[in-house]
Protein backbone atom coordinates (compact mmCIF):
# COMPACT_ATOMS: atom_id res chain seq x y z
CA UNK A 1 0.00 0.00 0.00
CA UNK A 2 1.48 3.36 -1.06
CA UNK A 3 -1.45 5.73 0.12
CA UNK A 4 -1.24 9.42 1.22
CA UNK A 5 -4.25 10.47 2.27
CA UNK A 6 -4.92 14.47 1.59
CA UNK A 7 -8.14 16.25 3.38
CA UNK A 8 -10.35 18.19 2.25
CA UNK A 9 -9.92 16.99 -1.97
CA UNK A 10 -10.82 21.33 -2.28
CA UNK A 11 -10.91 24.49 -0.37
CA UNK A 12 -12.15 27.46 -0.67
CA UNK A 13 -11.21 30.48 1.51
CA UNK A 14 -10.92 34.05 2.24
CA UNK A 15 -8.11 36.01 2.66
CA UNK A 16 -9.35 36.62 6.30
CA UNK A 17 -9.52 32.57 7.33
CA UNK A 18 -7.82 30.67 8.96
CA UNK A 19 -7.83 26.57 7.68
CA UNK A 20 -5.75 23.47 7.90
CA UNK A 21 -4.78 20.95 5.27
CA UNK A 22 -3.90 17.57 6.49
CA UNK A 23 -2.04 14.87 5.29
CA UNK A 24 -1.97 10.93 6.79
CA UNK A 25 0.51 7.91 5.60
CA UNK A 26 0.54 4.56 7.10
CA UNK A 27 3.54 3.17 5.46
CA UNK A 28 6.07 3.82 8.08
CA UNK A 29 7.98 6.50 6.27
CA UNK A 30 9.91 9.13 8.54
CA UNK A 31 9.92 12.09 5.67
CA UNK A 32 7.14 14.06 4.67
CA UNK A 33 6.79 16.96 1.99
CA UNK A 34 4.10 19.68 1.29
CA UNK A 35 4.52 20.81 -2.26
CA UNK A 36 2.78 23.78 -4.62
CA UNK A 37 2.08 23.07 -7.75
CA UNK A 38 0.23 26.19 -10.02
CA UNK A 39 -1.63 25.04 -13.08
CA UNK A 40 0.56 23.80 -15.87
CA UNK A 41 3.57 24.04 -13.57
CA UNK A 42 6.17 21.48 -11.74
CA UNK A 43 5.48 20.90 -7.98
CA UNK A 44 7.19 23.20 -6.14
CA UNK A 45 9.05 22.07 -2.53
CA UNK A 46 7.77 23.78 0.59
CA UNK A 47 8.92 21.99 3.43
CA UNK A 48 10.58 18.66 4.58
CA UNK A 49 10.04 16.98 7.83
CA UNK A 50 12.37 14.30 8.88
CA UNK A 51 11.54 12.07 11.87
CA UNK A 52 9.05 15.04 12.79
CA UNK A 53 11.60 17.67 12.68
CA UNK A 54 11.36 20.53 9.93
CA UNK A 55 14.71 19.94 7.86
CA UNK A 56 13.96 22.35 5.22
CA UNK A 57 11.54 25.40 4.68
CA UNK A 58 12.35 26.62 0.85
CA UNK A 59 11.69 30.24 2.03
CA UNK A 60 8.06 29.82 2.65
CA UNK A 61 5.64 33.18 3.56
CA UNK A 62 5.24 33.03 7.19
CA UNK A 63 1.11 32.48 6.34
CA UNK A 64 1.97 29.34 5.51
CA UNK A 65 2.44 27.16 8.81
CA UNK A 66 3.69 23.44 8.78
CA UNK A 67 3.43 21.28 11.74
CA UNK A 68 4.49 17.73 11.96
CA UNK A 69 2.16 15.50 15.00
CA UNK A 70 3.52 12.19 14.74
CA UNK A 71 5.39 10.30 11.82
CA UNK A 72 2.23 9.50 10.27
CA UNK A 73 0.50 13.14 10.03
CA UNK A 74 1.15 16.60 8.30
CA UNK A 75 -0.80 19.64 8.50
CA UNK A 76 -0.44 22.82 6.82
CA UNK A 77 -1.82 26.07 8.46
CA UNK A 78 -3.14 28.61 6.63
CA UNK A 79 -3.27 32.32 7.80
CA UNK A 80 -4.26 35.41 5.54
CA UNK A 81 -3.63 34.44 2.58
CA UNK A 82 -3.32 35.84 -0.49
CA UNK A 83 -5.12 34.85 -4.09
CA UNK A 84 -2.10 34.28 -5.70
CA UNK A 85 -1.57 31.05 -2.81
CA UNK A 86 -4.54 29.70 -5.08
CA UNK A 87 -2.90 26.44 -6.10
CA UNK A 88 -2.91 22.27 -5.70
CA UNK A 89 -1.06 21.49 -2.36
CA UNK A 90 0.73 18.43 -2.79
CA UNK A 91 1.53 15.86 0.51
CA UNK A 92 4.51 13.73 -0.19
CA UNK A 93 6.11 10.71 2.09
CA UNK A 94 9.26 8.81 1.36
CA UNK A 95 10.98 6.17 4.07
CA UNK A 96 13.67 8.90 4.26
CA UNK A 97 16.77 6.57 4.31
CA UNK A 98 17.67 3.42 3.25
CA UNK A 99 17.94 2.16 -0.54
CA UNK A 100 14.54 3.07 -1.21
CA UNK A 101 14.76 6.47 0.63
CA UNK A 102 14.42 8.73 -2.20
CA UNK A 103 11.28 7.51 -3.56
CA UNK A 104 8.29 10.36 -2.90
CA UNK A 105 4.64 9.03 -3.12
CA UNK A 106 2.18 11.79 -3.51
CA UNK A 107 -1.34 12.31 -2.45
CA UNK A 108 -4.28 13.75 -4.68
CA UNK A 109 -3.81 17.08 -3.28
CA UNK A 110 -6.32 19.73 -1.94
CA UNK A 111 -6.95 22.14 -4.78
CA UNK A 112 -7.23 25.68 -2.81
CA UNK A 113 -9.06 28.83 -4.01
CA UNK A 114 -8.56 32.03 -2.20
CA UNK A 115 -10.97 34.48 -2.78
CA UNK B 1 23.14 20.83 -8.14
CA UNK B 2 20.84 19.02 -10.11
CA UNK B 3 18.54 19.89 -13.08
CA UNK B 4 16.14 17.79 -15.58
CA UNK B 5 15.45 19.06 -19.14
CA UNK B 6 12.31 17.54 -20.69
CA UNK B 7 12.02 18.64 -24.49
CA UNK B 8 8.47 19.07 -26.04
CA UNK B 9 6.35 20.65 -23.44
CA UNK B 10 3.27 18.97 -25.42
CA UNK B 11 3.79 15.58 -27.40
CA UNK B 12 0.80 14.22 -29.50
CA UNK B 13 0.47 10.69 -30.99
CA UNK B 14 -1.62 8.34 -32.61
CA UNK B 15 -3.50 5.76 -30.45
CA UNK B 16 -1.52 2.42 -31.04
CA UNK B 17 1.50 4.42 -32.20
CA UNK B 18 4.89 4.48 -29.63
CA UNK B 19 5.19 7.02 -26.88
CA UNK B 20 8.69 8.94 -26.57
CA UNK B 21 8.51 11.44 -24.06
CA UNK B 22 12.28 12.93 -23.48
CA UNK B 23 14.51 13.45 -20.64
CA UNK B 24 17.88 15.01 -19.65
CA UNK B 25 19.33 15.15 -16.24
CA UNK B 26 22.37 17.09 -15.10
CA UNK B 27 24.19 15.66 -11.89
CA UNK B 28 27.43 15.65 -9.95
CA UNK B 29 26.70 12.07 -8.68
CA UNK B 30 25.49 9.32 -10.14
CA UNK B 31 21.59 10.20 -10.04
CA UNK B 32 18.75 8.90 -8.88
CA UNK B 33 15.69 9.33 -11.86
CA UNK B 34 12.13 9.19 -11.56
CA UNK B 35 8.94 9.12 -14.01
CA UNK B 36 5.57 10.50 -12.61
CA UNK B 37 2.36 10.63 -14.02
CA UNK B 38 -0.40 13.08 -13.79
CA UNK B 39 -4.27 13.03 -14.42
CA UNK B 40 -6.17 16.03 -14.56
CA UNK B 41 -6.83 17.02 -10.76
CA UNK B 42 -5.03 14.55 -9.08
CA UNK B 43 -1.68 13.88 -7.87
CA UNK B 44 1.90 12.43 -9.00
CA UNK B 45 1.84 8.49 -9.55
CA UNK B 46 5.47 7.14 -9.53
CA UNK B 47 5.75 5.54 -13.06
CA UNK B 48 8.92 4.02 -12.45
CA UNK B 49 12.34 4.43 -11.14
CA UNK B 50 16.46 4.54 -12.00
CA UNK B 51 18.45 4.33 -8.80
CA UNK B 52 21.75 2.83 -10.36
CA UNK B 53 20.30 -1.58 -10.69
CA UNK B 54 19.24 -2.16 -14.34
CA UNK B 55 19.68 0.96 -17.08
CA UNK B 56 16.40 -0.47 -18.57
CA UNK B 57 13.84 -0.19 -16.19
CA UNK B 58 9.91 -1.25 -16.44
CA UNK B 59 7.16 0.62 -14.42
CA UNK B 60 3.25 0.78 -14.53
CA UNK B 61 1.03 0.62 -17.32
CA UNK B 62 3.51 -0.70 -19.90
CA UNK B 63 6.09 2.24 -19.49
CA UNK B 64 9.80 1.49 -19.72
CA UNK B 65 12.66 3.96 -19.59
CA UNK B 66 16.80 3.34 -20.01
CA UNK B 67 19.30 4.91 -18.36
CA UNK B 68 22.00 6.02 -20.55
CA UNK B 69 24.99 7.76 -18.75
CA UNK B 70 27.19 8.70 -21.97
CA UNK B 71 23.51 10.97 -23.23
CA UNK B 72 22.77 11.68 -19.65
CA UNK B 73 19.26 10.81 -20.72
CA UNK B 74 16.37 9.15 -19.08
CA UNK B 75 13.50 8.80 -21.96
CA UNK B 76 10.48 7.39 -21.00
CA UNK B 77 8.90 4.97 -24.15
CA UNK B 78 6.05 2.75 -24.51
CA UNK B 79 5.13 0.86 -27.05
CA UNK B 80 1.79 1.22 -27.92
CA UNK B 81 0.08 4.42 -27.08
CA UNK B 82 -3.93 4.50 -25.50
CA UNK B 83 -6.03 7.00 -24.95
CA UNK B 84 -5.84 6.51 -20.88
CA UNK B 85 -2.04 7.21 -21.15
CA UNK B 86 -3.39 11.26 -22.19
CA UNK B 87 -1.78 13.26 -18.96
CA UNK B 88 1.01 15.16 -17.97
CA UNK B 89 4.51 13.13 -17.53
CA UNK B 90 6.91 14.72 -15.21
CA UNK B 91 10.21 13.68 -14.74
CA UNK B 92 12.56 13.81 -11.92
CA UNK B 93 15.69 14.06 -10.53
CA UNK B 94 16.49 13.25 -6.61
CA UNK B 95 19.57 13.87 -4.61
CA UNK B 96 20.99 11.60 -2.47
CA UNK B 97 19.84 12.41 0.41
CA UNK B 98 19.16 15.22 3.32
CA UNK B 99 21.24 15.88 6.60
CA UNK B 100 18.60 13.98 8.52
CA UNK B 101 16.43 12.26 6.31
CA UNK B 102 14.46 13.38 3.12
CA UNK B 103 15.39 13.92 0.34
CA UNK B 104 15.07 16.72 -2.63
CA UNK B 105 13.23 16.27 -5.85
CA UNK B 106 14.02 18.43 -8.85
CA UNK B 107 11.24 17.94 -11.63
CA UNK B 108 11.17 18.77 -15.26
CA UNK B 109 9.29 21.62 -16.48
CA UNK B 110 6.61 18.18 -17.43
CA UNK B 111 5.17 17.46 -21.18
CA UNK B 112 1.53 17.33 -21.34
CA UNK B 113 1.06 13.99 -23.89
CA UNK B 114 -2.13 13.90 -26.11
CA UNK B 115 -3.72 10.65 -27.72
CA UNK B 116 -5.69 11.19 -30.62
CA UNK B 117 -7.93 8.17 -32.26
Amino acid sequence: DTEVTQTPKHLVMGMTNKKSLKCEQHMGHRAMYWYKQKAKKPPELMFVYSYEKLSINESVPSRFSPECPNSSLLNLHLHALQPEDSALYLCASSQGQGPSGNIQYFGAGTRLSVL
Amino acid sequence: AQSVTQLGSHVSVSEGALVLLRCNYSSSVPPYLFWYVQYPNQGLQLLLKYTSAATLVKGINGFEAEFKKSETSFHLTKPSAHMSDAAEYFCAVSDHGLTGGGNKLTFGTGTQLKVEL
